[in-house]
């Protein structure tokens, strides 16, 4: 079975904070994605990475920036939270290829205050 | 025109009753299709794929694939409470091998 974990479920964090999301997998998937959800707007991808240390923009990488050392963990970084980034943030993997699924993590829901 | 376009619902069907869930995309090169579910606050599952065209049954759940149209859909029969989430359709992407592209979802409602 596939494994997606993300380090918290919960988080607050103030304004102007660094906030660090971690993800990990641990099916040796060559892709792995940050998106976040909310309410109506549905999944928007941030950042996904096809490879360790590469990595490419998603459809809202403003005020995120992503680091990926090694092919199980892929971390999301906010560098200065802002209030605007409260939201779930929900990490994926994915084998490479065009026929494999992704597979989610349980999701962060993350508040700025 | 969005890649991967769905109903936002909420689309309410008597318990029982078939849940039939529509789906087009964009790009007639894609090839892999997938449905997933996610109940309110939880991240979405994966419950069918599709590749070729026709039909593909899985349980009470039927994936329905046309390539000519680019439509995809999800039937699900004998309707449960418990399908009651919101189903999201994706395809894979062609401009790049990694990502998948997915619509904005269907909130489906079972209703007693």
């Amino acid at each position: 079975d596939v494994k997606v974990t993300q380090s918290s479920r919960y988080l607050v964090k103030r304004t102007g904070e660094k906030v660090f999301l971690e993800c990990v997998q641990d099916m040796d998937h060559e892709n792995m994605f940050w998106y976040r959800q909310d309410p109506g707007l549905g999944l928007r991808l941030i950042y996904f990475s096809y490879d360790v240390k590469m990595k490419e923009k998603g459809d809202i990488p403003e005020g995120y920036s992503v680091s990926r050392e090694k092919k199980e963990r892929f971390s999301l970084i906010l560098e200065s939270a802002s209030t605007n980034q409260t939201s779930m943030y929900l990490c994926a993997s994915r084998r490479g290829g065009t026929t494999y699924e992704q597979y989610f993590g349980p999701g962060t829901r993350l508040t700025v205050t | 025109q969005k890649e991967v376009e769905q109903n936002s619902g909420p689309l309410s069907v008597p318990e029982g009753a078939i849940a039939s869930l529509n789906c087009t995309y964009s790009d007639r090169g894609s090839q892999s299709f997938f449905w997933y579910r996610q109940y309110s606050g939880k991240s979405p599952e994966l419950i069918m794929f599709i590749y070729s065209n026709g039909d593909k049954e899985d349980g009470r759940f039927t994936a329905q694939l046309n390539k000519a149209s680019q439509y995809v859909s999800l039937l699900i029969r004998d309707s449960q409470p418990s399908d009651s989430a919101t189903y999201l359709c994706a395809v894979n992407s062609n401009s790049s091998a990694s990502k998948i592209i997915f619509g904005s979802g269907t909130r489906l409602s079972i209703r007693p």
